[in-house]
């Protein structure tokens, strides 16, 4: 099993639906996650982090489920600015690197 | 700008010849890590540093790379003996607070 694990999508959206993605990870012992988008060919860039309480900024909803060794990220009514790759990013219990998730392409059409 | 800043932008080189990339982080930042990005592969960590002590290499990392960050400040990784596989994007993040990843805009790799 890989350590973090995403769907590739694409996720093709129309514009001003909600969408929403997971992210499932092997470590039990991970201890911080993390959102990132990343745009076609530029570098990644910070979304949110997911705490245990889960948490929301503007249409954007992370949460955590550690039974199920889980993260989701949810967009309410989607922009067509929305449209990159969704990276999740989790850092295990016994090592300080944060591994990647490979990605989940999202499309918002108009 | 003060945001990470990598050089060259884009490399172009033979097989079997070495190359080195630089990445200078945000100035109050203590931890650098590079990661490899293939269009295959998806973002995959190489190493990590804490100021000038490196804690961490990726199995990924053959003999043939190496990654220095002397006085803990700008980081460079080298590439020896580079082959077609090496052809990636190199980026390189500086940590912050609540261990947030800032990115440079990274290193494109062509090895032909």
């Amino acid at each position: 099993r890989k350590e973090v694990e995403q769907d590739p999508g694409p996720f093709n959206v129309p514009e001003g639906a909600t969408v929403a993605f997971n992210c499932t990870y092997s470590n039990s012992a991970s201890q911080s996650f993390f959102w990132y988008r990343q745009d076609c060919r530029k570098e990644p860039k910070l979304l949110m982090s997911v705490y245990s309480s889960g948490n929301e900024d503007g249409r954007f909803t992370a949460q955590l489920n550690r039974a199920s060794q889980y993260i989701s990220l949810l967009i309410r009514d989607s922009k067509l600015s929305d449209s990159a790759t969704y990276l999740c990013v989790v850092r295990g219990g016994g090592a300080d690197g944060l591994t990647f998730g490979k990605g989940t392409h999202l499309i918002i059409q108009p | 700008d003060t945001g990470v800043s990598q050089n060259p932008r884009h490399k172009i080189t033979k097989r079997g010849q070495n190359v080195t990339f630089r990445c200078d982080p945000i100035s109050e930042h203590n931890r650098l890590y590079w990661y490899r990005q293939t269009l295959g592969q998806g973002q995959e960590f190489l190493t990590y540093f804490q100021n000038e002590a490196q804690l961490e290499k990726s199995r990924l990392l053959s003999d043939r790379f190496s990654a220095e960050r002397p006085k803990g400040s700008f980081s460079t990784l080298e590439i020896q003996r580079t082959e077609q596989g090496d052809s990636a994007m190199y980026l390189c993040a500086s940590q912050g607070a609540r261990e947030k990843l800032f990115f440079g805009s990274g290193t494109q790799l062509s090895v032909l």
